[in-house]
């Protein structure tokens, strides 16, 4: 069974400091996604990035960067020069198997609460 | 934004009663998925449709029913609403594509119903 666990329940950090979410995935697949998504206070679910298991390539968009490990089984996110805005629920999530059906049903980890204070 | 709207946004009703969720869909998407959010657990998988009329279970099904009979719409009902079905739900859509590499596009969600039973 596919796993996703998110060990940090909550971090609190000041504006400007640079964060690490930490995400740690297990399946017994070789073909899955691994997700993560933003959900503020508003509630609703941003889809932040996917990243298929043969790209183990690192990814940036702006203040984010995202490092995908299968050796350590890690996607972890972390953000540069942290803002109010990035105040907000964190999910990661994975994906078992390629595409169709399969691909929608995620298993998510439970969530890192990241509170940014000015 | 993804076309995905949920109706209604937010719902109150006793045990016992029936209650239906709609989700809407402007995407033409084929794949729709019903989760709900709880403290804790991050988000679960419900019931997932890969088509019209075709329906499967998640990981929570029980006490909780599907119906898709368009493309646009997807209903989940809870036949007699328990409180532990207090909860937010959240509809998501997907497609999968076959053109030069085949691929799902991204999982979007809805911004959710809270749904309380007293």
């Amino acid at each position: 069974a596919q796993k996703v666990t998110q060990a940090q329940t909550e971090i609190s950090v000041v504006e400007k400091e640079d964060v690490t979410l930490d995400c740690v995935y297990e399946t017994r697949d070789t073909t899955y996604y691994l997700f993560w998504y933003k959900q503020p206070p508003s509630g609703e679910l941003v889809f932040l990035i996917r990243r298929n298991s043969f790209d183990e390539q690192n990814e940036i968009s702006g203040r984010y960067s995202w490092n995908f490990q299968k050796s350590t089984s890690s996607f972890n996110f972390t953000i540069t020069a942290s803002q109010v805005v990035d105040s907000a629920v964190y999910f990661c999530a994975l994906s078992e198997n390629a595409g169709g059906t399969s691909y929608g049903k995620l298993t998510f980890g439970q969530g890192t609460i990241l509170t940014v204070h000015p | 934004d993804a076309g995905i709207t949920q109706s209604p946004r937010h719902k109150v009703t006793e045990t016992g009663t029936p209650v239906t969720l709609r989700c809407h869909q402007t995407e033409n998407h084929r794949y729709m998925y019903w989760y709900r959010q709880d403290p804790g657990h991050g988000l679960r998988l419900i019931h997932y449709s890969y088509g019209v009329k075709d329906t499967d279970k998640g990981e929570v099904s029980d006490g909780y029913s599907v119906s898709r009979s368009k493309t646009e719409d997807f209903l989940l009902t809870l036949e007699s609403a328990t409180s532990s079905q207090t909860s937010v739900y959240f509809c998501a859509i997907s497609e999968f594509f076959m053109v030069q590499s085949s691929y799902n596009s991204p999982l979007h969600f809805g911004n959710g119903t809270r749904l309380t039973v007293t």
